[in-house]
């Protein structure tokens, strides 16, 4: 099976830069992709890493290391609609399914 | 753009009751999914459908059933809603080729069992 953990919270201040974590535990791997999700909105894609590394996207930045199991969503120049919940997700290897993390509530305070 | 369009936004039912979800995807994609979001407990599956008639149990299929006739329109089926189904319900879709599809999902539907 497949299974995913991140941080359950984090909170930051307008401007700053902030690192959500997830480290993941699959039978198989076909890459870390990431969503953000604004309070009553739907999940929207962020960033997926197929490869090692640091894939950049303006203020946002996602890598990954397989050999740890691990990658991080990195977010800089904070902004208060950066207030979101973000989720790590990977695909089953044996099928479509795709699994997510349990997701992290980011707060940015002015 | 994709769209993803689920029937309700809020729906309030009685315990019992046979509760239909409906969503529909405008963009051909073989792949959708139902999901059930708790707080604390992020996006949970429900069920898969990979292509017209073929399903997969996701994490927490008990109490669910799907229905998939067309390409486009994925339904999810509560036999009986008990009130531990009062939750947020959430249909997504995805391009079955390629690893690095991203999946588009509709705005939910908050369901209240009552």
């Amino acid at each position: 099976g497949q299974s995913l953990e991140q941080p359950s919270e984090v909170t930051a201040v307008e401007g700053a830069i902030v690192q959500i974590n997830c480290t993941y535990q699959t039978s198989g791997f076909y890459g870390l992709s990431w969503y953000q999700q604004h309070d009553g909105g739907a999940p929207t894609f962020l960033s997926y890493n197929a490869l090692d590394g640091l894939e950049e996207t303006g203020r946002f930045s996602s890598f990954l290391s397989r050999s740890d199991s691990y990658g991080y969503l990195l977010l800089q120049e904070l902004q208060m609609k950066d207030s979101a919940s973000y989720f790590c997700a990977v695909r089953d290897p044996q099928g479509g399914k795709l699994i997510f993390g349990q997701g992290t509530e980011l707060s940015v305070k002015p | 753009d994709v769209k993803v369009t689920q029937s309700s936004r809020y729906l309030v039912k009685r315990t019992g009751e046979k509760v239909f979800l409906e969503c529909v995807q405008d963009m051909d994609h073989e792949n959708m999914f139902w999901y059930r979001q708790d707080p604390g407990l992020g996006l949970r599956l429900i069920y898969f459908s990979y292509d017209v008639k073929m399903k997969e149990k996701g994490d927490i299929p008990e109490g669910y059933s799907v229905s998939r006739e067309k390409k486009e329109r994925f339904s999810l089926i509560l036999e009986s809603a008990s009130t531990n189904q009062t939750s947020m319900y959430l249909c997504a879709s995805r391009l079955s080729l390629g690893q690095n599809t991203e999946a588009f999902f509709g705005q939910g539907t908050r369901l209240t069992v009552v």
